[in-house]
């Protein structure tokens, strides 16, 4: 089972970024997302259960879940966001995860 | 605060062992039902390698099934990671981490970079 990721996103600061992840089993699952600031970095949680913002993340991160597509939404993205984007979710049986292959995502 | 931490050789040579600790410190681990291993080969993506539940049921990545054994030790409140016949594509920062519930990685270890070299 895989999750299908754009390798690149790129925005000016105060535009919308969108993260798009794909998978067939997105319908029935959860979608997360995390982002990591430098590969070999903890990754940190930034959208759990497709739309909830954990506390400590900026509300302009949004979620969202709609056929079998999961979208990471960053309204008036920040030079700071600037990091790879992972989404992650379970195979439609629950038993195995699975993450996406991750976008980076470039404010300038 | 519970916190994470990893533990094992940074090296390894081609056809070894590959062995790592997470030590569970700042809380029990049994507060948590599964705890997780993930690694991140250098420049790639994040990639599941298995689960283990406190009471030691097991869930593994079907890639990795045939050459992991992963184990809990409850009294030294630390799980561990066993991965066989290890080639340079095992090359990789290893992670640890808590599932919060059944579904979210919500806490994780700073990673340990295992290289595999002869």
């Amino acid at each position: 089972y895989e999750l299908t990721q754009p390798p690149s996103v790129s925005v000016s600061p105060g535009q919308t970024a969108r993260i798009t992840c794909s998978g067939h089993a997105l319908p029935k699952k959860y979608a997360y997302w995390y982002q990591q600031r430098k590969s070999g970095q903890a990754p940190v949680l930034v959208i759990y259960e497709d739309t909830k913002r954990p506390s400590g993340i900026p509300d302009r991160f949004s979620g969202s879940n709609s056929g079998s597509t999961a979208t990471l939404t960053i309204t008036g993205a920040q030079v700071e966001d600037e990091a790879d984007y992972f989404c992650y979710s379970t195979d439609s049986t629950g038993n195995y995860r699975v993450f996406g292959g991750g976008t980076k995502l470039t404010v300038l | 605060q519970v916190q994470l931490q990893e533990s094992g050789p940074g090296l390894v040579k081609p056809s070894g062992t590959l062995s790592l600790t997470c030590e569970v410190s700042g809380g029990s681990i049994s507060s948590a039902d599964w705890w997780s291993w993930v690694r991140q080969a250098p420049g790639k993506g994040l990639e599941w390698i298995g689960d283990i539940y406190f009471g030691g049921s097991t869930n593994y990545n079907p890639s990795f099934k045939s050459r992991m054994t992963m184990s809990v030790d409850r009294p030294r409140n630390q799980f561990s990671l066993k991965l066989v016949s290890v080639t340079a594509a095992d090359t990789a920062v290893y992670f640890c981490a808590r599932i919060k519930g059944v579904w979210e990685f919500d806490l994780w270890g700073r990673g340990t970079l295992v290289t595999v070299s002869s």
